[in-house]
């Protein structure tokens, strides 16, 4: 199992849509947890931070559900400029230092 | 600006040279990284520094080397034993867990 995993998509929905995406992690000492977002050929940025109690930053908002070992990315009224690809980083304990865990990331088309 | 700034953006190597990829931030992090992506997959750990003079490999340091001489720079040497160096490279530094990350490299081997 991979330690990080994510659904490849591609989501195709239409502009105004409501998408979700989920995203498990095995590790369950992992501790931070982020959404970055990455256009075609381009680096990738910061989206936001998971927070235990979830939180929210316009149309998007963030949730962890440690029990079940997963963070959620809901994106409403969705745009055109949201399309990208969408990955998912965990942050493990491990050795001498923490390990940041890329997911491999869910593409978002979203489509006039 | 703060930031992390990468170069080249494109560079093209012949096979069995060595090239170097710059890394410099501004950002006063202590730790720095080095990933690589290919395509459709996720990013991949080469080598990472905690602290100045210190680092350590990643999941695929083989065929890649490192320095850290400066807080600022981290720069990647991608030597001839890397049997397939062709992909996207990032660096990136680091904050309370939090990473950021430079504009990319992308090298191309002919």
């Amino acid at each position: 199992r991979k330690e990080v995993e994510q659904d490849p998509g591609p989501f195709n929905v239409p502009e105004g849509a409501t998408v979700a995406f989920n995203c498990t992690y095995s590790n369950s000492a992992s501790q931070s947890f982020f959404w970055y977002r990455q256009d075609c050929r381009k680096e990738p940025k910061l989206l936001m931070s998971v927070y235990s109690s979830g939180n929210e930053d316009g149309r998007f908002t963030a949730q962890l559900n440690r029990a079940s070992q997963y963070i959620s990315l809901l994106i409403r009224d969705s745009k055109l400029s949201d399309s990208a690809t969408y990955l998912c980083v965990v942050n493990t304990p491990g050795g001498a230092t923490n390990k940041l865990i890329f997911g491999t990331g869910t593409l978002l088309a979203v489509q006039p | 600006d703060g930031g992390i700034t990468q170069s080249p953006k494109y560079l093209f190597r012949k096979e069995g040279q060595n090239v170097t990829l710059s890394c410099e931030q501004n950002l006063n992090h202590d730790a720095m990284y080095w990933y690589r992506q290919d395509p459709g997959q996720g990013l991949r750990l080469i080598y990472y520094s905690q602290i100045v003079n210190d680092f350590q490999k990643g999941d695929i340091a083989e065929g890649y080397s490192v320095s850290r001489e400066k807080k600022e720079s981290f720069p990647l040497t991608v030597t001839s034993a890397q049997k397939n160096p062709t992909a996207f490279y990032l660096c990136a530094s680091s904050w309370s867990y939090t990473i950021y990350f430079g504009e990319g490299s992308w090298l191309t081997v002919v």
